[in-house]
């Protein structure tokens, strides 16, 4: 089945604490992205990548980081998680720019 | 720089009556749009898109928009709706010439199907 798929569902850390969220996409898209949803602002994009070792800032990259060292996966790395970090975030894939991106099932952080 | 309006947050309607979702967005030249639906505890969902070409456009589970240029609108639309589709319903607009292919959001509609 072509899917994303995003490692943890759910994860509640303490502040300072380093983590990652995995992202797989069976799919060989070329186009990954990172998305964060909050009550009253939406999904904002954070990170994307075109191909392999190629990746840019969104529109809140602040304290995040990415990396693409091969086309499936494309994690996210929080390297001192600050409570404002809590939200609910989303990896996607598409195969070109007009394709439309399939979503993963997202993760739920909880920064305490 | 682009942004998206769903004109409602919340649409609450009966089982097997018409719905219409509105959104529109600010930019005039060429644009790619989107609807995506949410489903409780789950990702976004592509319902359908609109790249180019007939400006009615038809998605998945009986629902179509149609692209109105001159209105910078992108309404959706279902004759006839199902308790199942209830979820939120979000409209998304990108700009072909953007690098990562972005999509700029708009705030969601809910809508609730009540029997």
């Amino acid at each position: 089945e072509a899917q994303v798929t995003q490692n943890p569902r759910y994860l509640i850390t303490v502040t300072g604490k380093k983590l990652t969220v995995t992202c797989s996409q069976n799919m060989n898209h070329e186009y990954m992205s990172w998305y964060r949803q909050d009550p009253g602002l939406g999904l904002r994009q954070i990170y994307y990548s075109m191909n392999v070792e190629v990746t840019d800032k969104g529109d809140v990259p602040e304290g995040y980081k990415v990396s693409r060292k091969e086309k499936r996966n494309f994690p996210l790395i929080l390297e001192s998680p600050s409570p404002n970090q809590t939200s609910l975030y989303f990896c996607a894939s598409s195969f070109s720019r007009g394709y439309g991106y399939t979503f993963g099932s997202g993760t739920r952080l909880t920064v305490v | 720089a682009q942004s998206v309006t769903q004109l409602d947050s919340q649409v609450p309607v009966f089982e097997e009556a018409p719905v219409e979702l509105r959104c529109n967005y600010s930019s005039s030249v060429s644009v790619y749009l989107f609807w995506y639906v949410q489903y409780p505890n789950q990702g976004l969902q592509l319902l359908l898109k609109y790249l180019s070409g007939s400006t009615l456009v038809k998605g998945i589970n009986g629902f179509e928009a149609e692209f109105n240029k001159s209105q910078t609108s992108f309404h959706l639309r279902k004759p006839s709706v199902h308790i199942s589709d209830t979820a939120e319903y979000f409209c998304a607009v990108s700009d072909p010439g953007n690098q990562g292919g972005k999509l700029i959001f708009g705030q969601g509609t809910e809508l609730s199907v009540k029997p």
